[in-house]
């Protein structure tokens, strides 16, 4: 069965930084991109950047919200993706989900909230 | 970045109606669209890929069309389950955008 767990998220003051973790399991987690989606308490669904596998490159794509602040690496070997969020905003605040790229496995995301 | 304009923005239907929600893309991307269904406090779940495509597990009462710029999404016979808020997502462009939602409730 195809799991993706988040964690990490909690309160943060602005122009801090966090790292959110997505654990994978039931798939081969090596040959999948993974998203990341965020949704802010009481609006849509925001893209926020996702990761190819290390056969596409491995590289990164950004939504321009975030592009210079977030980092989306991957490790292979333990089957989780990160979100590394630096210098962070108040509108930054939402629940952050990871998903397999193609969007048909979620998890069940993880609450950050920023404020002082 | 493309945008991805959806309408109407809620939406009160009657249990067994039909519902059309409609998605326009700022630009063509052929048939690069998914359509989620959220409930609250929930992730979203995938409902439709490839613009027409029935996710595995779904039931056949929803339905979806279209390709270039302009989308359908619809469902034949509305449930009580149905009530949520649906999503499209473009994913032609490397930069995917999301819809701005549709929340659907019962009349």
């Amino acid at each position: 069965e195809v799991q993706l767990v988040e964690s990490g998220g909690g309160l943060v003051q602005p122009g801090r930084s966090l790292r959110l973790s997505c654990a994978a399991s039931g798939f081969t987690f090596s040959d999948y991109a993974i998203s990341w989606v965020r949704q802010a308490p009481g609006k849509g669904l925001e893209w926020v950047g996702f990761i190819r596998s290390k056969a596409y490159t491995g590289t990164a794509e950004y939504a321009a919200s975030v592009n210079g602040r977030f980092t989306i690496s991957r490790d292979d070997s333990k089957s989780i993706a990160y979100l590394q969020m630096n210098s962070l905003k108040t509108e930054d605040t939402a629940v952050y989900y990871c998903t397999l790229e193609a969007g048909d496995y979620w998890g069940q995301g993880t609450l950050v909230t920023v404020s002082s | 970045d493309i945008q991805m304009t959806q309408s109407p923005s809620s939406l009160s239907a009657s249990v067994g109606d039909r519902v059309t929600i409609t998605c326009q893309a700022s630009q063509d991307i052929s048939n690069y669209l998914n359509w989620y269904q959220q409930k609250p406090g929930k992730a979203p779940k995938l409902l439709i890929y490839d613009a027409s495509n029935l996710e595995t597990g779904v039931p056949s009462r929803f339905s979806g069309s279209g390709s270039g710029t302009d989308f359908t999404f619809s469902i034949s016979s509305l449930q009580p389950e149905d009530i949520a808020t649906y999503y499209c997502q473009q994913y032609d462009d490397l930069l995917r955008t999301f819809g701005q939602g549709t929340k659907l409730e019962i009349k």
